[in-house]
């Protein structure tokens, strides 16, 4: 129980198109899912936190009108990178947590995206 | 300070060792606590929650001294498999806004 899945797996694209990556809890509710951020040899870097039906809430640094956030249902959130940088290339992960039970208490990590900005 | 810190490793030890990673946080009113594991170019996995009372997971021991706001990881006859980051992973509100230490590297050597 308690799987999160990610598409694209990876992508490559060309400086100043928009990317769009998809979050999905499988098997459980998330009223609440988080958009993280790690380049190499580096932690996980929380780039914003969503909560269905609601708009998202970004941490310090993190550009609102460049990662625009959906969070549209209790399974699905969705991240679109505007107008991508080289700078922008990095691994990008979402995390859900659930509604009730065993997915509450924590959360649950998607594979993650790799995005390179040619 | 950064609010979540562990030992900066890496740490290469011999299979059937014992190792002990330690991870210090800053915010007092800290009140979940997890380790993580991250293989490379692969996504965090939850290893195990961390409980006032301390917990152990076959292997697998963690402990926590909220006094001195210290996490402890005990990893006892070390498998090749258990090559990997070990994120300390603090959780500022039930739910939300987890933190990641900077992860600690473990390699276990034949």
């Amino acid at each position: 129980g308690a799987v999160v899945s990610q598409h694209p797996s990876w992508v490559i694209c060309k400086s100043g198109t928009s990317v769009k990556i998809e979050c999905r809890s499988l098997d459980f509710q998330a009223t609440t899912m988080f958009w993280y951020r790690q380049f190499p040899k580096q932690s996980l870097m929380l780039m914003a936190t969503s909560n269905e039906g609601s708009k998202a809430t970004y941490e310090q640094g993190v550009e609102k009108d460049k990662f625009l956030i959906n969070h549209a249902s209790l399974t699905l959130s969705t991240l679109t990178v505007t107008s991508a940088h080289p700078e922008d290339s990095s691994f990008y992960i979402c995390s859900a947590r659930g509604v009730r039970g065993r997915t509450q208490e924590t959360q649950y990590f998607g594979p993650g995206t790799r995005l390179l900005v040619l | 300070r950064k609010e979540v810190e562990q030992d900066p490793g890496p740490f290469n030890v011999p299979e059937g060792a014992t190792v002990a990673f330690n991870c210090t946080y800053s915010n007092s009113a800290s009140q979940s606590f997890f380790w993580y594991r991250q293989d490379c170019r692969k996504e965090p996995k939850l290893l195990m929650s961390v409980y006032s009372s301390g917990n152990e997971d076959g292997r697998f021991t963690a402990q926590l001294n909220r006094a001195s706001q210290y996490i402890s990881l005990l990893i006892r006859d070390s498998k090749l498999s258990d090559s990997a980051t070990y994120l300390c992973v603090v959780n500022r509100d039930y739910g939300q806004n987890f933190v990641f230490g900077p992860g600690t590297r473990l390699s276990v050597l034949p």
